[in-house]
């Protein structure tokens, strides 16, 4: 049973770029969110995606927008990249909204850097 | 003030000791406490998860949460070299799609 998957693992942009990170969830899972850990620093919400639809967003602007398919994968795409944004991006699954952290799997990341 | 507050480190302690990490928390609403297990440039490991007030045992692991402090434990029994990682407490109030609120982590390191 494969768990949480994400690609790529390691990329490079050029700042004002835009990138696009996949997450496919674990099996059985149908609720995608994403969060971004910088160096040294826990892991923030971004958003969640559910039913293909955002259903909650942290404290990030809209360059960081997502989309959800069908099959529950997901993508996260950040336009006009800035070097802060540089960090890992993790992609977590679980089953059903509102899940209460006991069945919230997280995938290895995605390591962008912006120069 | 964050709404999670976590030591960053590092924590460095013999091997065999017991081991105690510790968070603080500002939003009453949380109910949902967790820690994860975090090796250099992998993704988070869940550990532990508590619904409110209490203790709960897993091997050589135990959490305590205490809600009227707003404060919440690992404690690390029998801690080995394999234990050196980045552990993050991690809480949500578990209604709706909130995300869960995570702290800085704080970096272990048990010496052989």
């Amino acid at each position: 049973d494969a768990g949480v998957t994400q690609s790529p693992t390691h990329l490079i942009k050029t700042r004002g770029q835009q990138v696009t990170l996949r997450c496919s969830p674990k099996s059985g899972h149908d609720t995608v969110s994403w969060y971004q850990q910088a160096l040294g620093q826990g892991p923030q919400f971004i958003f969640q995606y559910y039913e293909e639809e955002e259903r909650q967003r942290g404290n990030f602007p809209d360059r960081f927008s997502g989309h959800q398919f069908p099959n529950y994968s997901s993508e996260l795409n950040v336009n006009a990249l800035l070097l802060g944004d540089s960090a890992l991006y993790l992609c977590a699954s679980s089953r059903g909204q509102g899940a209460s952290g006991n069945t919230i799997y997280f995938g290895e990341g995605s390591w962008l850097t912006v120069v | 003030q964050k709404e999670v507050e976590q030591d960053p480190g590092p924590l460095s302690v013999p091997e065999g000791a017991i081991v105690s990490l510790n968070c603080t928390y500002s939003n009453s609403a949380f109910q949902y406490f967790m820690w994860y297990r975090q090796y250099s440039r992998k993704g988070p490991e869940l550990l532990m998860y508590t619904y409110s007030s209490g203790n709960k045992e897993d091997g050589r692991f135990t959490a305590q949460v205490d809600k009227s402090s707003k404060y919440i434990s690992l404690f690390i029994r029998d801690s080995q070299p394999s234990d050196s990682a980045t552990y993050l407490c991690a809480m949500t109030s578990g209604g709706g799609a909130d995300g869960l609120t995570f702290g800085k982590g704080t970096h272990l390191i048990i010496q052989p």
